[in-house]
């Protein structure tokens, strides 16, 4: 079945780092593609979000390009903030309700 | 508030006993989803609402699990006979219409603990 693979935490980082969080995918149809974030206290949130092969999804800094040819939704950003620091999910979804998450990462940015 | 809103927010049973766990959509969300995430977990899909009707419960576990949502608005999901296995953060979801995005708006969840 379908799933989602993202690299383990904690990643840790000092402000203004360039952030880096994995995420690939087994699909066998033309999923969308999305990162959620939980902040601390806070529920799940979308961040952004990707819809076909090629399409880049932005929101806060953060970017996601849809890799079809490598299967890879890895989320980026170039200067992270302490306000940053969350748990990070990449999921995918073939209805748009089912979504099927990743285990999460956790981000913690330090000053 | 103008959030989704989960009770209780955290929840303590023994094994065998009965749970309801209460969601609150946001006002005018016609969608409403049922996610579980157990430790160390990403969230995982249980079943879906579209009005007042359960569209897709095909990731209910067993038939301990049931959820309703009678007037199209607030949902329970109720476990009869709860297990050690079924301790977890139980999230609820909502969403504007039918249009499935993928832009679900989750509640804080409700932490279930089987003793």
């Amino acid at each position: 079945g379908d799933s989602v693979t993202q690299m383990e935490g904690p990643v840790t980082l000092s402000e203004e780092a360039f952030l880096t969080i994995n995420c690939t995918y087994t699909a066998t149809g033309y999923p969308s593609l999305f990162w959620y974030v939980q902040y601390p206290g806070e529920g799940l949130q979308l961040l952004l979000k990707a819809t076909k092969a090629d399409d880049k999804g932005s929101n806060k800094g953060f970017e996601a390009t849809y890799r079809k040819e490598t299967t890879s939704f890895h989320l980026e950003k170039g200067s992270v903030q302490v306000s940053d620091s969350a748990v990070y999910f990449c999921a995918l979804s073939d209805s748009g309700y089912a979504l099927n998450f990743g285990k999460g990462t956790s981000l913690l940015v330090t000053p | 508030g103008a959030g989704v809103s989960q009770t209780p927010s955290n929840k303590v049973t023994e094994k065998g006993k009965y749970v309801e766990l209460r969601c609150d959509p946001i006002s005018g969300h016609t969608a409403l989803y049922w996610y579980r995430q157990s430790l160390g977990q990403g969230p995982e899909f249980l079943i879906y609402f579209q009005g007042t009707g359960a569209a897709d419960d095909s990731g209910l576990p067993n038939d301990r699990f049931f959820a309703v949502r009678p007037e199209g608005s607030v949902s329970t999901l109720k476990i009869q006979r709860t297990e050690r296995g079924d301790s977890a953060v139980y999230l609820c979801a909502s969403s504007f219409g039918s249009q499935n995005t993928g832009e679900l708006f989750f509640g804080e969840g409700s932490r279930l603990t089987v003793l």
